[in-house]
């Protein structure tokens, strides 16, 4: 089946710094979702993002399908930031959507 | 609305106890999902309901009984759970191929 790799696995960021976080896979994907999960457990949906550039405040992503990557960028980062961040892609033919492993992002005041 | 509710937020079952969590969402979405979650884990893919039928199962002991009464609700009925059966239970909903919203989730703890 389908890898999906995430980079780096930890971060630690001062509040107001600018981040890149990573998202490799292993097999063409027709969808692909950026979530934040806070500590309470809950997914929050960043972006849809099956190809292209979108951007939603300070956070922006964008995905190279043909290249099997995406990016999710957190610029001016507040301690609300703090969590991890998923990627999950889905491939045709299935109604699975799988999830990579994860960055822990530490937000400093 | 893009809200799916999860009910209970919080389970404590023993090991010969019959519970069920439920899952409600009221998008018109025709795919349903349930996922388990590990701590410090990605979310894993148990179960897919596509138009109230099953079309995934993971491999998933059947001590894990899913059910789709209709298009808006999909329950999963716990029996005769392990400890390692501990997790957070997850629940999706999309239109078929397009963006999934998830629940809060039930946190399960099996005693």
């Amino acid at each position: 089946g389908i890898q999906v790799e995430q980079s780096p696995p930890d971060l630690i960021l001062q509040e107001g710094a600018n981040s890149t976080l990573r998202c490799n896979f292993s097999d063409s994907v027709n969808n692909l979702q950026w979530f934040h999960q806070n500590p309470w457990g809950q997914l929050i949906n960043l972006f849809y993002i099956p190809s292209g550039t979108k951007q939603n405040g300070r956070l922006s992503a964008t995905t190279v399908a043909t290249e099997r990557y995406s990016l999710l960028y957190i610029s001016s980062s507040q301690t609300t930031d703090s969590g991890v961040y998923f990627c999950a892609v889905g491939t045709s033919g299935t109604y699975k959507y799988i999830f990579g492993t994860g960055t822990r992002l530490k937000v400093l005041a | 609305d893009t809200e799916v509710t999860q009910t209970p937020k919080h389970l404590v079952m023993g090991m010969t106890n019959k519970k069920s969590l439920k899952c409600e969402q009221h998008m018109g979405h025709r795919a349903m999902y349930w996922y388990k979650q590990k701590a410090k884990k990605p979310p894993e893919l148990m179960f897919v309901y596509s138009y109230e039928k099953l079309s995934i199962n993971e491999s998933v002991p059947s001590r894990f009984s899913p059910e789709c009464p209709n298009s808006s609700l999909l329950n999963l009925h716990l029996h005769a759970l392990q400890p390692e059966d501990s997790a957070l239970y997850l629940c999706a909903s999309s239109q078929v191929w397009t963006e999934a919203f998830f629940g809060q989730g039930t946190r399960l703890t099996v005693v």
